[in-house]
């Protein structure tokens, strides 16, 4: 079956620790997407791609990295600068031009220790 | 500055009776509207679509109005089910943004039995 798969499901971060979240998907999409989800907010953008090897900053880049070496992946590096690290983190991949098609994989919640 | 805005955090129906959920948009190049579902600890999942050039699409239960001038749009859930119960996201997109959705809030329904 095709689909998105995000790990892990929960990832623990210590202070000063850079930890990567993974997104793969089958689906053949071009494009791919980060969004991060706080409690009671709507989920904001953080990088997306709409092509291997090329990537655009979102509404809240700042403290993450991403990169797209391969279609199928698209790995989100938050690192020590992200001073607010804990939330749910959403990864979404659609065909180009048919932003009905977004679909979503089931998250990962980052928590700091 | 909050560009899709839905004001209603939570909201509670009976059974079989009608859902209606609001959303707000400030930017008029948005020129196509989504509505996503969420339960928690998963990802959203596509629900249903209009275009701005279009003022109402139905899909079974779920329609959908659009009033262009108001900068408003509506989600009509009849009649509502238990399994209604989730958060549902507004989406806005204009074909400028390199189809990168802008979400609201979210509103919690809750269908009691």
């Amino acid at each position: 079956d095709g689909g998105i798969t995000q790990s892990p499901k929960y990832l623990f971060r210590k202070e000063g620790q850079n930890v990567t979240l993974s997104c793969e998907q089958n689906l053949n999409h071009d494009a791919m997407y980060w969004y991060r989800q706080d409690p009671g907010q709507g989920l904001r953008l953080i990088y997306y791609s709409q092509i291997v090897n090329d990537f655009q900053k979102g509404d809240i880049a700042e403290g993450y990295s991403v990169s797209r070496e391969k279609k199928e992946s698209f790995p989100l590096t938050v690192t020590s600068a992200q001073k607010n690290p804990t939330a749910f983190y959403l990864c979404a991949s659609t065909v180009a031009g048919r932003p009905e098609k977004l679909f979503f994989g089931s998250g990962t919640q980052l928590s700091v220790l | 500055d909050q560009q899709v805005k839905q004001n209603s955090p939570s909201l509670s129906v009976q059974e079989g009776r009608i859902s209606i959920l609001n959303c707000d948009y400030t930017n008029s190049m948005f020129d196509y509207f989504l509505w996503y579902k969420k339960y928690p600890a998963e990802g959203p999942t596509f629900l249903i679509s209009i275009s701005s050039i279009k003022d109402k699409n139905e899909d079974g239960r779920f329609t959908v109005f659009l009033n262009k001038s108001a900068k408003h749009l509506s989600l009509h859930i009849v009649p509502s089910q238990p399994g209604d119960s989730a958060v549902y996201f507004c989406a806005a997109l204009y074909g400028g943004s390199n189809y990168k959705l802008t979400f609201g809030k979210g509103t919690l329904l809750t269908v009691n039995p």
